[in-house]
């Protein structure tokens, strides 16, 4: 049974340049997250997608967004990269009864520098 | 949501000892989670105690959750190099939108041979 994956692992990008990162959840799960952690700190949630709509957003700007596919599979999208976006960014997948409040599993990130 | 603070920010021991680590939070809660994440890596999932729980065993982990306090503990016994890592206690309150994690800084647990 695959846990959550994401691809690519590393990624090298220059200011103002766009990237996607994307993320397969566990066999079974429909509902994907994604959060930033930047180092020596806690992820921070960035939103979540169930049945293919952002259900809920943290506090990132409209530069951030996203996409689930009929696969339950998501992707991240960071529009005009800041120095500041530099982060690992891990994708969370878990079986999405509204607030439920049940484990998440995580996938291994995507770390993600700019320059 | 509500973010749990974990106490202390930083734990050292040797090797085979038993390491606690505390976790306070503010408001009410429907569940509280620990994670673990080593070298800035993914997380995973070590425990989920829920609100009418006292106390959970798992290995070598065992949580306690005093909802009265608003705290809880995590105790890993008899500590291995292994258990080197980041550890976050997540509580959860499904009022605050319930599959939104929401993080601290953690503890950082270093064991030495």
């Amino acid at each position: 049974d695959a846990g959550v994956t994401q691809s690519p692992t590393h990624l090298i990008k220059t200011r103002g340049q766009q990237v996607t990162l994307r993320c397969s959840p566990k066999s079974g799960h429909d509902t994907v997250s994604w959060y930033q952690q930047a180092l020596g700190q806690g992820p921070q949630f960035i939103f979540q997608y169930y049945e293919e709509e952002e259900r809920q957003r943290g506090n990132f700007p409209d530069r951030f967004s996203g996409h689930q596919f009929p696969n339950y599979s998501s992707e991240l999208n960071v529009n005009a990269l800041l120095l500041g976006d530099s982060a690992l960014y891990l994708c969370a997948s878990s079986l999405g009864s509204w607030g439920d409040g049940e484990t998440q599993y995580f996938g291994p990130g995507t770390r993600l520098l700019v320059l | 949501s509500q973010q749990g603070e974990e106490d202390p920010q930083a734990l050292s021991i040797q090797e085979g000892e038993n390491a606690t680590m505390n976790c306070s939070y503010k408001t009410s809660i429907n569940n509280l989670q620990w994670y673990r994440q080593n070298s800035g890596r993914g997380l995973v999932h070590l425990i989920l105690i829920r609100s009418n729980e006292r106390e959970k065993h798992s290995g070598r982990l065992r949580v306690t959750l005093d909802t009265s306090k608003k705290s809880s503990s995590l105790l890993i016994t008899a500590s291995r190099a292994a258990d080197t890592a980041s550890y976050f206690c997540v509580p959860v309150s499904i009022w605050g939108g319930g599959n939104k994690l929401t993080f601290g800084t953690g503890t950082q647990l270093k064991v030495e041979l």
